[in-house]
């Protein structure tokens, strides 16, 4: 089935620095999703997404959607050590079957305090 | 109190027995979404139901079963539980105008 590149897998980072990952596909998306999931819970919406070049941010969370509508990226400045967990990209098809989200693998983070 | 409520947050069972995970909801949405997370693989939709009467096969939903009771309510069953099934499973929510919002999860252990 369809898929989302995720990337990086995983990251582990010293506190205070910055964080940048992003998702690619080969097909055109109309909504970009961002979660975070924390050990022992669901996944929790960030940031979302809606028209080609939307640059969101949510505190020190950054995410913007790809001109070509196949891409975004979501970088976090100034990590801090609750910034740990799972970051998921998720998206929705522009044409198909749009009726559920296609979701990247997951990029794992770790921050070293 | 939680608008998304999984019960149970854990259970261990046999291989053969049969399991029914229950999912409600107090958001008022209308999407309700069964999800299963295996380690390095991310979350993987079992089924999906979009209103009372629509079911929906996911990506893996051979060896599971839903049943969509109301509107508020979506509970997932394996009839016969093997090893493999062995997982953290998800229920979401959403509407046309919200993303998906999520459960804390089922952790599943079949032995």
């Amino acid at each position: 089935g369809q898929q989302l590149n995720q990337s990086p897998q995983s990251m582990f980072i010293q506190e205070g620095e910055d964080v940048s990952m992003n998702c690619t596909s080969s097909s055109i998306f109309n909504t970009w999703l961002w979660y975070k999931q924390d050990p022992g819970e669901g996944p929790v919406l960030l940031i979302a997404l809606y028209k080609a070049g939307e640059l969101t941010s949510n505190g020190r969370l950054t995410a913007q959607f790809g001109i070509t509508r196949k891409d975004s990226f979501l970088n976090i400045s100034a990590s801090i050590p609750s910034d740990v967990g799972i970051y998921f990209c998720a998206g929705r098809l522009n044409a198909g079957n749009n009726r559920k989200l296609i979701w990247g693998l997951g990029t794992s983070l770790a921050v070293n305090p | 109190d939680a608008d998304v409520t999984q019960t149970p947050r854990n259970r261990i069972t046999k291989t053969g027995k049969r399991i029914m995970l229950e999912c409600s909801q107090t958001k008022g949405h209308d999407r309700m979404y069964w999800y299963r997370q295996d380690p390095g693989l991310g979350l993987r939709l079992i089924y999906y139901s979009f209103d009372v009467k629509d079911i929906n096969k996911g990506e893996i939903s051979d060896g599971y079963s839903v049943s969509r009771q109301a509107q508020a309510k979506f509970s997932l069953s394996l009839e016969s539980a093997i090893p493999n099934q062995t997982a953290l499973y998800f229920c979401a929510t959403s509407d046309s105008h919200q993303p998906q919002h999520f459960g804390d999860g089922t952790r599943l252990s079949i032995l």
